[in-house]
C-alpha cells in the first residue's frame, strides 16, 4: 500500500496562508470522510489538528482548516506563526484487502 | 486525561521477536481502538494496526503476516509483537488510541514513543 502523496516541503512568511495537499485514490482519501492531519515538531510525537476531513480537536487553533475534493484533501494553515514550523502528516481509511490506515509522506512547513 | 506510554527493549536482534507493551493511564481500554504505529527515522508514520477491548483486531495489510496485538483490560495494558524482523524494522513506536468508532478515523491522544533498533 503506497503512502498518500503530499509535498516535500512547503514555506510561508509569518501572517502568510499556506497550503498542504495529500493525493490518494478511490480506495482511501475518496472513499469516506476519514480523513485528519498531524502536526509533528522534532522528537515530539504526532499531534492530531484535524479530523474528519474538516473538524478541531478540543484546543487546536482554528488557523488550521482542512477540506477535501474527490481524492485530494488539503490542509490550510492562515496566518502563519513560527511555532507552526513543523512536519505536517495527512492519514485516511483506507480498503484494499482489508480495512486499514494509511498516512502521508509528509510535508516539512518552513516559515520564513 | 488518557496517557499513554510505551516499554520494552530497545535493541532486538534479527530474525527474532520485536515485543512492546503500552500502559494506558487516566482511561480505560475497555472503549475505543488502541493502535500501534511507527515511524521509521526521517520517515513518515507507518500504522501497524489496533485492537479493540473485545479483542477484534485491525492490522496494515503489509505487516499482518508478522504482527500480533493483544490487550488485557485488567491491567489497562495492549501489547504488540512483530516477529522476523530486520534493520527495516528499526523505528520510532507509538501507541495510542483512535477515537473514531470503526478504529479506523483519526488518533488521539499518542504515547511518546519509543525507539527500537534491530541490530546484531
Amino acid at each position: 500500500q503506497s503512502a498518500l502523496t503530499q509535498p516535500a516541503s512547503v514555506s510561508g512568511s509569518p501572517g502568510q496562508s499556506i497550503t498542504i495537499s495529500c493525493t490518494g485514490t478511490s480506495s482511501d482519501v475518496g472513499s469516506h470522510n476519514l480523513v485528519s492531519w498531524y502536526q509533528q515538531h522534532p522528537g515530539k510525537a504526532p499531534k492530531l489538528i484535524i479530523y474528519e476531513v474538516n473538524k478541531w480537536p478540543s484546543g487546536v487553533s482554528n488557523r488550521f482548516s482542512g477540506s477535501k475534493s474527490g481524492n485530494t484533501a488539503s490542509l490550510t494553515i492562515s496566518g502563519l506563526q513560527a511555532e507552526d514550523e513543523a512536519d505536517y502528516y495527512c492519514s485516511s481509511y483506507a480498503y484494499t484487502t482489508t480495512p486499514h490506515v494509511i498516512f502521508g509522506g509528509g510535508t516539512k512547513l518552513t516559515v520564513l | 486525561q488518557v496517557q499513554l506510554q510505551e516499554s520494552g527493549p530497545g535493541l532486538v536482534k534479527p530474525s527474532e521477536t520485536l515485543s512492546l507493551t503500552c500502559t494506558v493511564s487516566g482511561g480505560s481500554t475497555r472503549s475505543y481502538y488502541w493502535s500501534w504505529i511507527r515511524q521509521p527515522p526521517g520517515t513518515g508514520p507507518e500504522w501497524i494496526g489496533n485492537i479493540y477491548s473485545s479483542g477484534r483486531t485491525n492490522y496494515n495489510p503489509s505487516l499482518k503476516s508478522r504482527v500480533s496485538i493483544s490487550i488485557d483490560t485488567s491491567k489497562n495494558q495492549f501489547s504488540l509483537k512483530l516477529n522476523s524482523v530486520t534493520a527495516a524494522d528499526t523505528a520510532v513506536y507509538y501507541c495510542a488510541r483512535d477515537q473514531a468508532l470503526t478504529g479506523l478515523g483519526w488518533i488521539d491522544p499518542w504515547g511518546q514513543g519509543t525507539l527500537v533498533t534491530v541490530s546484531s
